[in-house]
């Protein structure tokens, strides 16, 4: 089974701090994703990455920024984080028939 | 171009009762794929429909690909409270998978 891990399930920081949220996934796949999900909007695409090194902006990447230094481990970054930031997040890997295998999900509350 | 639409946003049922939601595209899709995610979990992949027409089934949920591959549905017979979630349907754009908005599915026991 495929196993996507999250480094946190709640976290709470403060408005201007640095944010690291970490994913990793064992199943050695090339693609891999960050979503936020917020009621009523659905998932929505932050960045994603179809290679080490390699990195794509989704459809709301204000804000934020990735790091993909090894294949298994996808970071998402907040720069300096800010009220509207308080989200799910949600990291996903894509297996080679195209499935997306997601992990618990990360509840950031940003104060 | 992008989007997939679903609908309804809400759906709540009484146990027993059929359920379905319906995606839709504006273009043509080389495939979709339907997730559901139960309150307070991560998306969990259910199927993928590939083929014009395609009709498969799991159990008591019913997925199709409409013949022109710009729509899918999803009908669940004789719902159960085990039912209850967000099922997403999702379309292939380039490298990544867009999501639709969901439909919210509550089951009255």
């Amino acid at each position: 089974d495929v196993k996507v891990t999250q480094s946190s399930r709640y976290l709470v920081k403060r408005t201007g701090e640095k944010v690291f949220l970490e994913c990793v996934q064992d199943m050695d796949h090339e693609n891999m994703f960050w979503y936020r999900q917020d009621p009523g909007l659905g998932l929505r695409l932050i960045y994603f990455s179809y290679d080490v090194k390699m990195k794509e902006k989704g459809d709301i990447p204000e804000g934020y920024s990735v790091s993909r230094e090894k294949k298994e481990r996808f970071s998402l970054i907040l720069e300096s984080a800010s009220t509207n930031q308080t989200s799910m997040y949600l990291c996903a890997s894509r297996d080679p028939v195209g499935t997306k295998h997601f992990g618990d999900g990360t509840r950031l509350s940003i104060l | 171009g992008q989007q997939v639409m679903q609908i309804p946003q809400y759906q709540h049922v009484q146990e027993g009762e059929d359920f379905t939601t319906y995606c839709n595209s504006s273009t043509t899709l080389s495939n979709i794929q339907w997730y559901k995610q139960r309150p307070g979990g991560h998306p969990v992949f259910l199927i993928q429909l590939v083929k014009s027409g395609e009709v498969k089934k799991q159990k008591r949920l019913t997925f199709q690909f409409g013949e022109a591959k710009k729509n899918s549905s999803l009908h669940i017979t004789a719902t159960q409270t085990t039912d209850v979630g967000t099922y997403f349907c999702a379309k292939n754009y380039g490298q990544n998978f867009v999501f639709g908005p969901g439909t919210r599915l509550s089951v009255l026991p």
